[in-house]
């Protein structure tokens, strides 16, 4: 099946940073969507992106789809103790496979005090 | 607004023995999801329901059934439980195929001994 290449596996940062991640895929998508996941909770909505090009923002967190549709990335700007938690891209609407999303395999992210 | 809503949210089997997880959301989407989580894995979809009345097989549906029982509710079955379906399963729901912004439930942690 598809796959998404998810970077890095895990941050360690202090509080104030700010912070980058991405996701690969060898697979266009027509939608990247941007979710975080909270101990023992379902990932919740961050970011949606349904064009080529696209950069959005949603307070401190800016995501882009990249122009050959095959990436995306999550910008957050001076995080903040309760940005902790597994951030995941997904990728929607290939057009060929099964309806869903596909999900990279996430990215932690650890705020040192 | 409660959302998309899983029972139970803690499960533990024997092996062989069947269960049905229950997922209901208010919020009138046409179309529901069934995903499972492993540790270090995104999320992996099992079956889906594009709208009331249809069902499909996802990337991993080998061992499940699905029905989607009206707009609301769309259940996930396990026949004969085996120890390989230890997981954590997520119930989403999306307003509908062309937006892909999925909305998850909170979790059903299940374990097969």
């Amino acid at each position: 099946g598809q796959q998404l290449n998810q970077s890095p596996q895990s941050m360690f940062i202090q509080e104030g940073e700010d912070v980058s991640m991405n996701c690969t895929s060898s697979s266009i998508f027509n939608t990247w969507l941007w979710y975080k996941q909270d101990p023992g909770e379902g990932p919740v909505l961050l970011i949606a992106l349904y064009k080529a090009g696209e950069l959005t923002s949603n307070g401190r967190l800016t995501a882009q789809f990249g122009i050959t549709r095959k990436d995306s990335f999550l910008n957050i700007s001076a995080s903040i103790p309760s940005d902790v938690g597994i951030y995941f891209c997904a990728g929607g609407d290939s057009g060929g496979g099964a309806d869903g999303l596909t999900f990279g395999k996430g990215t932690h992210l650890i705020i040192q005090p | 607004n409660a959302g998309v809503t899983q029972t139970p949210k803690f499960q533990v089997l024997k092996t062989g023995q069947s269960m049905t997880l229950q997922c209901a959301q208010d919020m009138n989407h046409n179309s529901m999801y069934w995903y499972r989580q492993d540790p270090g894995m995104g999320l992996r979809l099992i079956y889906y329901s594009a709208s009331e009345g249809t069902t499909d097989k996802g990337e991993v549906p080998n061992g499940y059934n699905v029905s989607r029982l009206n707009k609301r509710e769309f259940s996930l079955r396990l026949e004969s439980a085996a120890p390989s379906q230890t997981s954590v399963y997520f119930c989403a729901s999306s307003p509908d195929r062309g937006t892909r912004r999925a909305f998850f439930g909170q979790g059903t942690r299940l374990t097969v001994v």
